[in-house]
């Protein structure tokens, strides 16, 4: 069975600040993993996607995220925030690339800060 | 953007009541989803399916019912609703293949209140 624990439920960031939002995972299986994102009132975009192909993974609007198997992590980062990028994020992982087994994090809701 | 509709968005009903929301995709993927999504708790799956007629269970799947007749309809039933029924849902899709890769796409979310 898959697990995510995403540490820190808020995050607040001056606008040209790094980002840095973590996320942990537990996984029987080698894993799949995922950033999405959510703007108010609307459902989830992806962001990125870790599918074992390189563990540095590039998404869109200038995340990226590192899988590192020793520390079981995923954590999404960004060099410098800007106001848009205000939302809630989300990690998630799954075994299977069918993606019936997906476990979310509770979230972290990123605030950008003038 | 994925063609997915979800109706309604909004719906407020009483105790014991029936509900049911639908997800209607224009992909043709194989792979249909609900989600519920509450704070705290991130997004837990209710049921999907892999294709006409084949469903199965989520983690949270208990209260609920699902269809899928077609390809591109999934519904999902609330034959009693519940007060801890109250909760935003997301269909989603996914498809494997070709230049799909599985990841999961998403409706906009129907909010269901229950008094």
């Amino acid at each position: 069975a898959q697990s995510v624990t995403q540490l820190g439920s808020h995050v607040s960031v001056s606008e040209g600040a790094l980002v840095l939002l973590r996320c942990n995972y537990s996984s029987s299986v080698p894993p799949y993993l995922f950033w999405y994102v959510q703007y108010p009132n609307q459902g989830l975009q992806l962001l990125l996607k870790y599918t074992s192909a390189a563990t540095l993974v590039k998404g869109i609007n200038g995340f990226e995220a590192e899988f590192k198997k020793s520390e079981t992590s995923f954590h999404l980062t960004k060099p410098s925030a800007h106001m848009s990028d205000a939302a809630e994020y989300f990690c998630a992982v799954s075994g299977t690339i069918w993606n019936n087994d997906m476990r979310f994090g509770a979230g972290t809701r990123l605030t950008v800060k003038p | 953007d994925a063609g997915i509709t979800q109706s309604p968005r909004h719906k407020v009903t009483e105790t014991g009541t029936p509900v049911t929301l639908r997800c209607h995709q224009t992909e043709n993927h194989r792979y249909m989803y609900w989600y519920r999504q509450d704070p705290g708790h991130g997004l837990r799956l209710i049921h999907y399916s892999y294709g006409v007629k084949d469903t199965d269970k989520g983690e949270v799947s208990d209260g609920y019912s699902v269809s899928r007749s077609k390809t591109e309809d999934f519904l999902l039933t609330l034959e009693s609703a519940t007060s801890s029924q109250t909760s935003v849902y997301f269909c989603a899709i996914s498809e494997v293949g070709g230049s799909n890769t599985g990841e999961l796409f998403f409706g906009e979310g129907s909010r269901l209140t229950v008094l």
